[in-house]
């Protein structure tokens, strides 16, 4: 099983919802992530957990909340967001140690906030 | 500031000839680079890594070359199938798991 599976794949939100993305992978990865790609963007890093552990965090707004509440999943929570956070959400997964190492995409969700 | 540039927004080229997709970095303590293919709708998918210390690496069909005096890579697929077309993302990774992936090439491939 070769698959990083994020759930929802569209999300529409009002500004004052709270809402969550979540990501599972069982390829035994210990390195987790989001990105963020807007339109005509290349898809850039939020956040990196490592062990389970948040390792970088790229001066996110804390209306975006991440949690790995275990080695295999990883979660996304979103409160108080803007219009201009309506983007694609990638979560990845890879091995952890060598670099240069491939990493595994979900599919995304394609987030609107209205 | 943009460290990995895609100065090609796209390409097009003829099934069965050579692509070659570029990208040049600012960054020198980069250490290994990445090509990433992506269709609609689909996450990206890795294709083929460079480390720093190396020129060229080669798998199947794919071949990434490194200039690093230049900051400089390039993919080459060839022969280039109908299949190939996507849009192509360079990444550099600085330290473990950031990865900085450029602004991508939008490449066809015509019959």
């Amino acid at each position: 099983d070769t698959e990083v599976t994020q759930t929802p794949k569209h999300l529409v939100m009002g500004m004052t919802n709270k809402k969550s993305l979540k990501c599972e992978q069982h390829m035994g990865h210990r390195a987790m992530y989001w990105y963020k790609q807007k339109a005509k963007k290349p898809p850039e890093l939020m956040f990196v957990y490592s062990y389970e552990k948040l390792s970088i965090n790229e001066s996110v707004p804390s209306r975006f909340s991440p949690e790995c509440p275990n080695s295999s999943l990883l979660n996304l929570h979103l409160h108080a967001l803007q219009p201009e956070d309506s983007a694609l959400y990638l979560c990845a997964s890879s091995p952890l140690g060598q670099g240069g190492t491939e990493a595994f995409f979900g599919q995304g969700t394609r987030l609107t906030v209205v | 500031d943009q460290q990995v540039k895609q100065n090609s927004p796209s390409l097009s080229v003829q099934e069965g000839r050579i692509s070659i997709l570029n990208c040049d970095y600012t960054n020198s303590m980069f250490d290994y680079f990445l090509w990433y293919k992506k269709y609609p709708a689909e996450g990206p998918t890795f294709l083929i890594s460079i480390s720093s210390i190396k020129d060229k690496n080669e798998d199947g069909r794919f071949t990434v070359f490194l200039n690093k005096s230049a900051k400089h890579l390039s993919l080459h697929i060839v022969p280039s199938q109908p299949g190939d077309s996507a849009v192509y993302f360079c990444a550099a990774e600085k330290g473990a798991q950031k990865l900085v992936f450029g602004q991508g090439t939008r490449l066809t491939i015509n019959p």
